[in-house]
Formats: C-alpha cells, sequence, structure tokens
C-alpha cells in the first residue's frame, strides 16, 4: 500500500519570500515521486519529479524538492515566492504497479 | 500532438441519467486512469488500466464502469449517476505500465465538470 501526507492545506507567504510545502509518503516499494501544480481552473503540470537519480531535484519555475529516505519526506522548496506562483500543488507517489496517488493538495496563497 | 483528449467539458445530468465520459490519447501509452477532484481531497483513483483488455478498481470504483478496447480510448461510464458524484474528472495516461518504468510523468486530459442534480 502506499499513501501520501501533505502536511498543510494552507500555506499563506509574502511575495519574495521563500516557500516550503511539506509532503510525506509511505510506500512499500521504491517509489517515484512527482509534484504537481494547478491553477485554477487549469489542468495539472508537472513541477518535478524524483527517480532514485539525485536526491535534490530541480523542477520549472525555480522549485526544487529534496527526497529524504529516513524521513519519507518530498518538500518542496523555492527561494523567493512570486504572485504567480499561487495554485494548488500535489504532491504523487507512484510504484512499479503503475498506480499513482495523490495527497489532497495545499493551497499556496502568495500576498504581495 | 493531441496528447490527452477528454470530453465534454461540462455536462450537467439529472439523478438516475447514465452518460459516458471519453478520455483517448495518442501517446500509444500503455497505462490510462480515471481520477475524481472534489475540494480538499486531492484527486482520487476511480479506474486502471494498464494495457489494452485489461482494467481495475481504484480508490473510489462504486458507481463508475470502465472497458479498455483499444490502446487508445479509455471511457468512463456512470450507469445511474448520483449527486455524489458531482465532481471534476481527469483522465490521464503515461507509458510504462504494469512492467514498465514508473518514472514517467502523467499526462493529464483537461477535465470535465460533471453536476449532477
Amino acid at each position: 500500500a502506499q499513501s501520501v501526507t501533505q502536511l498543510d492545506s494552507h500555506v499563506s507567504v509574502s511575495e519574495g519570500t521563500p516557500v516550503l510545502l511539506r509532503c510525506n509518503y509511505s510506500s512499500s516499494y521504491s517509489p517515484s515521486l512527482f509534484w504537481y501544480v494547478q491553477h485554477p481552473n487549469k489542468g495539472l503540470q508537472l513541477l518535478l519529479k524524483y527517480t532514485s537519480a539525485a536526491t535534490l531535484v530541480k523542477g520549472i519555475n525555480g522549485f526544487e524538492a529534496e527526497f529524504k529516505k529516513s524521513e519519507t519526506s518530498f518538500h518542496l522548496t523555492k527561494p523567493s515566492a512570486h504572485m504567480s506562483d499561487a495554485a494548488e500543488y500535489f504532491c504523487v507517489v507512484r510504484t512499479n504497479a503503475g498506480k499513482s496517488t495523490f495527497g489532497d493538495g495545499t493551497t499556496l496563497t502568495v500576498k504581495p | 500532438n493531441a496528447g490527452v483528449t477528454q470530453t465534454p467539458k461540462f455536462q450537467v445530468l439529472k439523478t438516475g441519467q447514465s452518460m459516458t465520459l471519453q478520455c483517448a490519447q495518442d501517446m500509444n501509452h500503455e497505462y490510462m486512469s480515471w481520477y475524481r477532484q472534489d475540494p480538499g481531497m486531492g484527486l482520487r483513483l476511480i479506474h486502471y488500466s494498464v494495457g489494452a483488455g485489461i482494467t481495475d478498481q481504484g480508490e473510489v470504483p462504486n458507481g463508475y464502469n470502465v472497458s479498455r478496447s483499444t490502446t487508445e480510448d479509455f471511457p468512463l461510464r456512470l450507469l445511474s449517476a448520483a449527486p455524489s458524484q458531482t465532481s471534476v474528472y481527469f483522465c490521464a495516461s503515461t507509458s510504462g505500465g504494469l512492467q514498465g518504468a514508473t518514472n514517467e510523468k502523467l499526462f493529464f486530459g483537461s477535465g470535465t465538470q460533471l453536476s449532477v442534480l
């Protein structure tokens, strides 16, 4: 069985300050981990993925995530938030059975 | 490339009506899946398929049927719609099914907003 827990349902930051969106996972297998972003009334876009290569993964729009096996975490960060980063973010775990499990999502609000 | 094509974009049904949400992909992906998205609950897997002729249940399969007669198409059927099925539905595909790689991203359709009155 696999599961994903996004520890914060809402995160609010000021523009120009760092962003941290937290994700913990559990999986019986060595998983692949993803972060997706969904802007209002839009589809889902892949931000980055971890696939057992480097533990620090860089994605689009300045986001990155670090895989920590000992903590079963895959937190998403960005050094400086931009207004356009306001969106819903989903952490996803996928196993070799092909199934992807989504976290409940974190709504990021960016204040001017 | 069209990618994943999902129709319709919007649909309103009355309780008890049936309908089919269409999903097609032109990337020769083995793996296709259907999710529903409800506020505060992320995306929950309804049904998935790892190849033509093979389907399996996801997290919330009740009230939905699927079939996979071809690699390209994966329709989702609501046999008797209920208000609890009001949701946004996403179809997704990826390469690498049961025997394949797991590190490929999901390609999503644009979603179907379904309301059941």
